[in-house]
């Protein structure tokens, strides 16, 4: 079964414009990490931003804030005032206490 | 600096031959993943430990193998090759939360 969900396989936003990429998240877990990581052309994995279940508070990371929704089990990335180095696939990730589950991605193009 | 390393970074075999695919950190992390990633599947877990003498199977686990004999190390084996397992291969490490990933190794069975 999925456990990660990224419903769209490619954006598209303005430079210096917000974008917001989607996820949701299917547990029975109590205790679990979301994460954001971008992935350049170049290839690695870049971590961004980490949530925790119990975390009350959305987590923030400079330009990076994961806007989280227990209830909903979502956990969406907004990325303010894109820059044109934000081009890359973009995975929402999962940490459970058996696994960590990856989304299959969003491909984000920054427009000048 | 601590880092983590994987090689070879391209790899090309042919079906059936055994390869091993290394992974060595050295951020002294208990933890430590192989994922492969393939298009329209983002990446999948194949193995992971939790320390030295503990391996456990991910989401993907069959035709590979994984041993764990001192904190640093991690290789990946593929016992008979497939070209079902041409893929990028990632290694990462972690303390807990956040996973560093190693730059990837792109392996082609032919």
């Amino acid at each position: 079964a999925q456990k990660i969900t990224q419903t769209q396989p490619g954006m598209f936003v303005q430079e210096k414009e917000a974008v917001t990429l989607d996820c949701t998240y299917d547990t029975s877990d109590q205790s679990y990490g979301l994460f954001w990581y971008k992935q350049p052309s170049s290839g690695e994995m870049i971590f961004l931003i980490y949530q925790g279940s119990y975390d009350e508070q959305n987590a923030t990371e400079g330009r990076y804030s994961l806007n989280f929704q227990k209830a909903r089990k979502s956990a969406n990335l907004v990325i303010s005032a894109s820059q044109l180095g934000d081009s890359a696939m973009y995975f929402c990730a999962m940490l459970t206490p058996i696994q960590f589950y990856f989304g299959t991605g969003t491909s984000l193009t920054v427009i000048p | 600096d601590a880092e983590i390393t994987q090689s070879p970074r391209h790899k090309i075999t042919e079906t059936g031959r055994q390869v091993t695919l290394a992974c060595h950190q050295t951020w002294n992390h208990n933890n430590m993943f192989w994922y492969r990633q393939d298009l329209g599947h983002g990446l999948r877990l194949i193995h992971y430990s939790y320390g030295v003498q503990d391996t456990n199977k991910g989401e993907v686990s069959d035709g590979y193998s994984v041993s764990r004999s001192n904190t640093e190390d991690l290789p990946l084996t593929l016992e008979s090759a497939a070209s079902s397992q041409t893929s990028v291969y990632f290694c990462a490490s972690s303390t807990g939360a956040e996973q560093y990933f190693g730059p990837g190794t792109r392996l082609t069975v032919t």
